[in-house]
């Protein structure tokens, strides 16, 4: 069965340094990866989305890369601060039928910035 | 103003019950799904819906029934509610292999 595997345990990471949370996958083949940032008590929130065909995907301080060999996905935050802690979902998605067909989420990692 | 809309956000009842969700999404989004979040499970797919009268299964859709007469509207029903559907549902829209966008969810108990 498919599989998608978030650190589960939380990352704590000083402020101002670069946080690196992976994301890797087993019996996928995903045609396009996402990340998602998720608050307490709120819903997902939409941050990056790599192609199958790409490499690496920059917005701002984030970075996400895409190694569909490894099966594996590294989403980076430069410069970390305090308000980026939140739990980050990776999800996968894939053309089927003609049409989406939801996306398949990881479990997320807690990721912590401390002062 | 635009947004994706979910109701109510939290929800107590019975055992056996029918209990009915509600999402309203104004972008026209084509893409219209239901997500269950448990701890120790994530998210997890429920159903999901290409177009207007066009919806499917997905991981987990014991138990429920959605509708979408209206491209804006898809509500989900648990026809009698059980314990193990106490969680939180969240409803998503999206285009064609695009970003999806979530609710803030409804948190729902089941006594």
């Amino acid at each position: 069965s498919q599989k998608i595997e978030q650190n589960s345990e939380a990352l704590n990471i000083q402020e101002g340094k670069t946080a690196t949370l992976t994301c890797n996958y087993t019996n996928y083949s995903p045609a396009y990866l996402q990340w998602y940032r998720q608050d307490p008590g709120r819903g997902p929130v939409f941050l990056l989305l790599i192609r199958e065909n790409e490499k690496e995907k920059r917005k701002e301080r984030l970075k996400v890369t895409f190694d569909t060999t490894l099966k594996q996905s590294l989403f980076h935050i430069t410069a970390s601060q305090p308000a980026d802690s939140a739990t980050y979902l990776c999800a996968l998605g894939s053309y089927s039928g003609g049409g989406a067909d939801g996306l398949t989420f990881g479990k997320g990692t807690h990721l912590i910035i401390q002062p | 103003d635009a947004g994706i809309t979910q109701s109510p956000r939290y929800k107590i009842t019975e055992t056996g019950r029918q209990v009915t969700l509600m999402c309203h999404q104004t972008w026209s989004h084509s893409y219209m799904f239901w997500y269950r979040q448990d701890l120790g499970h994530g998210l997890r797919l429920i159903y999901y819906s290409a177009a207007a009268d066009i919806t499917d299964k997905g991981e987990v859709p014991d138990g429920y029934v959605v509708s979408r007469s209206k491209t804006e509207n898809f509500p989900l029903t648990l026809e009698s509610a059980t314990r193990s559907q106490t969680s939180v549902y969240f409803c998503a829209s999206s285009g064609t292999y695009t970003e999806a966008f979530f609710g803030q969810g409804t948190r729902l108990t089941v006594v």
